[in-house]
């Protein structure tokens, strides 16, 4: 089970820092994604963060803008977004990603299985 | 970037027929392409993954196949639930995604 928080209004220009607490499942053994969906739109991936924190991947629109990390003990993956625009509003939804064990990959689908969470930019 | 383009936009059919959805992609995906179904408030459920492996408890009427640049997802009797919208996603160059704009399945 994966649980989206940390959603809400901001103004342009402003920042906000979402969280997505796991269970159910090792959650230092998989890749973690998030993926939005705008208002009336369809699904894009935005960042993922490899099981130990040390690889990490975004889409061109959010680079050097949105952080990606995550805390193992806590069990919590954190997406720290900045400079936030309108066109960044949607619902932000966490994702199980690829299985990493004994060095090998294993992938089974991107596994969205949380409600999540709605931030919406506006003045 | 590899574009995914999804057909019909709209099927709209009945339950117990035959529904079939379309996924091509602008360049090879090989066979890294999955199937998400989303209803309305609804995260996306994942349904099919590297284009035929079913996901967990998703029921057989619901398959995958295609590889290369086609793909196709076939529910062989629709059931009231499988209405929604539907989209498939490649991981070609994982670990960066693309989806398709979705296909929205309607009850007739």
């Amino acid at each position: 089970q994966l649980v989206e928080s940390g959603g809400g209004l901001v103004q342009p220009g402003g920042s906000l820092r979402l969280s997505c607490a796991a269970s159910g499942f090792t959650f230092n053994n998989y890749w973690m994604t998030w993926v939005r969906q705008a208002p009336g739109k369809g699904l894009e991936w935005v960042a993922n963060i490899k099981q130990d924190g040390s690889e990490k991947d975004y889409v061109d629109s959010v680079k050097g803008r949105f952080s990606i990390s995550r805390d193992n003990v806590k069990k919590s993956l954190y997406l720290q977004m900045n400079s936030l625009r309108a066109d960044d509003t949607a619902v932000y939804y966490c994702a199980r990603d690829m299985a990493v064990a004994g060095g090998s990959y294993y992938y089974y689908g991107m596994d969205v299985r949380g409600q999540g969470t709605t931030v919406t930019v506006s003045s | 970037e590899i574009v995914l383009t999804q057909s019909p936009d709209t099927l709209s059919l009945s339950p117990g027929e035959r529904a079939t959805l379309s996924c091509r992609a602008s360049q090879s995906v090989s066979g890294y392409l999955a199937w998400y179904q989303q209803k309305p408030g609804q995260a996306p459920r994942l349904l099919i993954y590297d284009a035929s492996n079913r996901a967990t408890d998703i029921p057989a009427r619901i398959s995958g196949s295609g590889s290369g640049t086609d793909f196709t997802l076939t529910i062989s009797s629709l059931e009231p639930e499988d209405f929604g919208v539907y989209y498939c996603q490649q991981r070609r160059n994982w670990p960066s995604y693309t989806f398709g704009q979705g296909t929205k399945l309607e009850i007739k």
